[in-house]
Order: structure tokens, then C-alpha cells, then sequence
């Protein structure tokens, strides 16, 4: 079946520009976390949704950074005034229902790349 | 927090040989402890996962071996192939925090 899909697959903004990254999550999950990798790095955790309840949004590094779920399916991060340290790859998550019961199913990611 | 620490950062095998990928945490109270294996332009996938009330697990060349007293846990892949080659992702689990060791980048020389 269809697994987590984001896109763009590939970003190159400038800096100071603004971005928003898609994540549609498999059908039916409740779960959705974003993690970002940097080069060489390990996933960074930066926000997490689960159902209808407040977001954990404890990763997230600066208030230039944000998301949403609309509806409990898709979400969209967004990085406003864009820096160079945040070129990194940004992944989106997702499980049916709260881990260690449901095993986390990750997108392809998208590739940021700020000039 | 959580913190997680991984070892080795690279590791060259020999087709068929063992590799051995050891991880470290911090939170005594984490429960959860998944490997992930990432290939180029791809996320992360699940290869095997322990829960904290076992102590082994095996799924075919792949096995993960979990000391709570120790605090660590590691990777075991057997009769290595050059398919196995990418990144290996260790992390520890507990109360919605999962929490990424920095990778192992797993190369098999055939």
C-alpha cells in the first residue's frame, strides 16, 4: 500500500525566503512526527502529533519554525525566514496509533538546501 | 532527556563476515528500542525492534541484544551482503520521545 509521501522531494531556497514542506502520513494513522537530518547527523526530533491533542512541539529549535495538521492527516512544516543551518533533511513520520504498539513508518524526506 | 549514543560512526565488513553495531542510553525508563536501516535518498525503514522485558531478538541474519542494567543494546547482522550497505539508526523509546543515536554507515566489500 501507500506508504508516507512528502514533497517537494528537493527544496533550494534563498535565505530569509520562507518554506513550507508537505507530509501526507499513511491513511488511517494517528501518529505523525517530524525529524530532521543533518549531514552525517542523526534524526533530530521536532514535533510530534497524535489524534485531536495538543502537538509536542518541544523539537522545534526556534519560533521560526512551525506546524500544523489539518484534519489529523496532512501536515505542513513551515520555516520562515530561512537560514543556512537549516539545510538539512527534513523526515515526517507516522503510526496507527501510539508507539511501542505501532511502528513508525517514515517518508522518503525532503532535501533543504538554503543559498 | 534521552541521549543516545552510537558506535561505531563507519564499519567495513568483508562479505559474510558479522557486523556489530552498539548503542548506549541515558533514561533508565525508556521501554522501547528499534534499529532502523537508511538507504541513499530514502528514510529511514525498521529492520527489528526489543521491547525492555526481553532480552533478545532474532529475525533471520539480524539480531538485537538488549543489557537494562548496562543500559545498552546492540546490532548483529550475520553472513553479511553487499545489500546490507547503508546507515543504521539505533534509538531508545519512552513516553513519546524517540530518541536517534547518529548512525553507523555499514559497508560490505564483496
Amino acid at each position: 500500500g501507500a506508504g508516507v509521501s512528502q514533497s517537494p522531494s528537493n527544496k533550494v531556497t534563498e535565505k530569509g525566503k520562507d518554506v513550507e514542506l508537505r507530509c501526507d502520513p499513511i491513511s488511517g494513522h494517528t501518529a505523525l512526527y517530524w525529524y530532521r537530518q543533518s549531514l552525517g547527523q542523526g534524526l533530530e526530533f521536532l514535533i510530534y502529533f497524535q489524534g485531536n491533542s495538543a502537538p509536542d512541539k518541544s523539537g522545534l529549535p526556534s519560533d521560526r519554525f512551525s506546524a500544523e495538521r489539518t484534519g489529523g492527516s496532512v501536515s505542513t512544516l513551515t520555516i520562515q525566514r530561512t537560514q543556512q543551518e537549516d539545510s538539512a533533511v527534513y523526515l515526517c513520520a507516522s503510526s496507527r496509533g501510539a508507539l511501542p504498539d505501532s511502528p513508525l513508518h517514515f517518508g522518503n524526506g525532503t532535501r533543504l538546501t538554503v543559498t | 532527556g534521552e541521549n543516545v549514543e552510537q558506535h561505531p560512526s563507519t564499519l567495513s565488513v568483508q562479505e559474510g563476515d558479522s557486523a556489530v553495531i552498539k548503542c548506549t542510553y541515558s533514561d533508565s525508563a525508556s521501554n522501547y528500542f528499534p534499529w532502523y536501516k537508511q538507504e541513499l535518498g530514502k528514510g529511514p525503514q525498521l529492520i527489528i525492534d526489543i521491547r525492555s522485558n526481553v532480552g533478545e531478538k532474532k529475525d533471520q541474519r539480524i539480531a538485537v541484544t538488549l543489557n537494562k542494567t548496562a543500559k545498552h543494546f546492540s546490532l548483529h547482522i550475520t553472513e553479511t551482503q553487499p545489500e546490507d550497505s547503508a546507515v543504521y539508526f539505533c534509538a531508545a523509546y519512552n513516553n513519546n520521545d524517540m530518541r536517534f543515536g547518529a548512525g553507523t554507515r555499514l559497508t560490505v566489500k564483496p
